[in-house]
């Protein structure tokens, strides 16, 4: 158990609402990462980071900021909230090595954009 | 882009029965991993293969990492209902990101 802790768990807003997600890990993973989850499309890459105020763009990046101001924390940010940001969103952090990146994974967080 | 496909996306078996999951790629990963995911949880990982033509065995489960290193095989022998679960291969690089096939849906029904 890598102690990862995502909050909300579950959150309903309104469209254009600004809503942020929280990630915090306990076991000083250098890597953490944000993930939607949707039908028909397994797990897609938001953003990561590789440390310290050091982030990059997944696969599906538009609509979405992160910041990672501490080692154990990770934050989601829709800056306007869409109907189509409407996923489970889920935070992971690993530890990547030559060719080994077993990830671990939090509980996610239900987000509902109306 | 990288892309894994994975196969079948759905699986509705009886118990004891033998299955066979399939993930496949054109791309060459450095590691694959296979997750299950149960309602509600995040995934959870089963194994890291990251060696062409390795095959670890977990218990009923048997992975298989392919020669060339673009695709991988989950087998479970004689399933039974606690096997049930969204089944995830991901594809890993020396970039820190990992690739997520579809997922497939296993229901092995008593």
């Amino acid at each position: 158990d890598a102690g990862i802790t995502q909050s909300p768990r579950h959150k309903v807003t309104e469209t254009g609402t600004p809503v942020t997600l929280r990630c915090h890990q306990t076991e000083n993973h250098r890597y953490m990462y944000w993930y939607r989850q949707d039908p028909g499309h397994g797990l897609r890459l938001i953003h990561y980071s590789y440390g310290v105020k050091d982030t990059d763009k997944g696969e599906v990046s538009d609509g979405y900021s992160v910041s990672r101001s501490k080692t154990e924390d990770f934050l989601l940010t829709l800056e306007s909230a869409t109907s189509s940001q409407t996923s489970v969103y889920f935070c992971a952090a690993g530890v990547v090595g030559e060719g080994n990146q077993p990830q671990h994974f939090g509980d996610g967080t239900r987000l509902s954009i109306l | 882009t990288q892309l894994l496909k994975q196969s079948p996306q759905f699986l509705s078996i009886q118990e004891g029965e033998n299955l066979t999951v399939y993930c496949n790629s054109s791309s060459v990963f450095s590691s694959l991993q296979w997750y299950r995911q149960e309602p509600g949880e995040g995934p959870v990982l089963l194994v890291t293969v990251v060696t062409g033509g390795e095959v670890k065995k977990l218990k009923r489960l048997t992975f298989q990492f392919g020669d060339a290193r673009k695709d991988s095989s989950l087998h479970i022998t004689a399933a039974q209902p606690g096997d049930t679960g969204l089944y995830l291969c991901a594809g890993g690089s020396n970039t820190g990101k990992l690739i997520f096939g579809q997922g497939t849906t296993l229901q092995v029904k008593p």
